[in-house]
């Protein structure tokens, strides 16, 4: 069965490095997102992407987060300089093109992010 | 702004009973909602899909329903087992974007 899959599995970096989180969607999806979840915290929406470009973002999603697919496979989530309050679990998402009711996101595994 | 609540936060049954968890929604203004099975540290699986014109979902043991006017959903778990032992998120799914806003969740202890 087709899957999202994201790596790495676990990034550790140090406060005010860029980090760049990598996903591959679901081949025939044409809808992008990435969630973050913090420890004992609610899964929280960060911005979703069709057609290359960003279709909505949260108020999380400031300057220092980006998003890019370089080519026709990979899903991208930049944080330019990483604070430790982004250290949580980041899941990235897919769907295919059809009604909005209809459509399951499908999510990958995450990548757990740890800013020392 | 869309606020999902699930209660109850933590629930412990013996193997083989059947439970409810409960999920609220306070927009009604939804396409769809979906409810998620997590495991410690683990990604999110899709467990079942609700559209917003559905009363009722089913898959095996599972049955989720659908009240949009009153801002309801309720999964069932059938017959409990060890392995449904995870947290159980829902997710409401809103906007053009279709994003999904997501309740705290319910962690499942079902005991031997």
């Amino acid at each position: 069965e087709p899957e999202v899959t994201q790596t790495p599995s676990h990034q550790v970096t140090q406060m005010g490095q860029e980090v760049i989180l990598r996903c591959v969607p679901i081949s025939n999806h044409l809808y992008f997102y990435w969630y973050r979840q913090i420890l004992g915290q609610k899964v929280e929406f960060l911005v979703s992407f069709y057609n290359n470009e960003i279709s909505e973002k949260s108020e999380i999603f400031d300057d220092q987060f980006s998003v890019e697919r370089p080519d026709g496979s990979n899903f991208t989530l930049k944080i330019r300089s990483t604070k430790l309050e982004d250290s949580a679990m980041y899941f990235c998402a897919s769907r295919k093109q059809g009604t909005l009711a209809k459509n399951i996101q499908y999510f990958g595994a995450g990548t757990r992010l740890s800013v020392l | 702004k869309q606020e999902v609540t699930q209660i109850p936060a933590a629930l412990s049954v013996p193997e083989g009973e059947n439970l409810v968890l409960n999920c609220s929604f306070t927009d009604s203004a939804i396409y769809n909602l979906q409810w998620f099975r997590q495991d410690p540290g683990k990604g999110l699986t899709s467990l079942l899909l609700i559209q917003s014109s559905q009363r009722e979902q089913t898959s095996g043991r599972l049955n989720a329903s659908l009240d949009k006017s009153s801002g309801r959903s309720t999964l069932y778990i059938a017959a409990s087992q060890p392995g449904d032992s995870a947290t159980y998120l829902c997710a409401v799914n809103t906007g053009t974007a279709s994003k999904l806003t997501f309740g705290t969740g319910t962690r499942l202890q079902v005991t031997l």
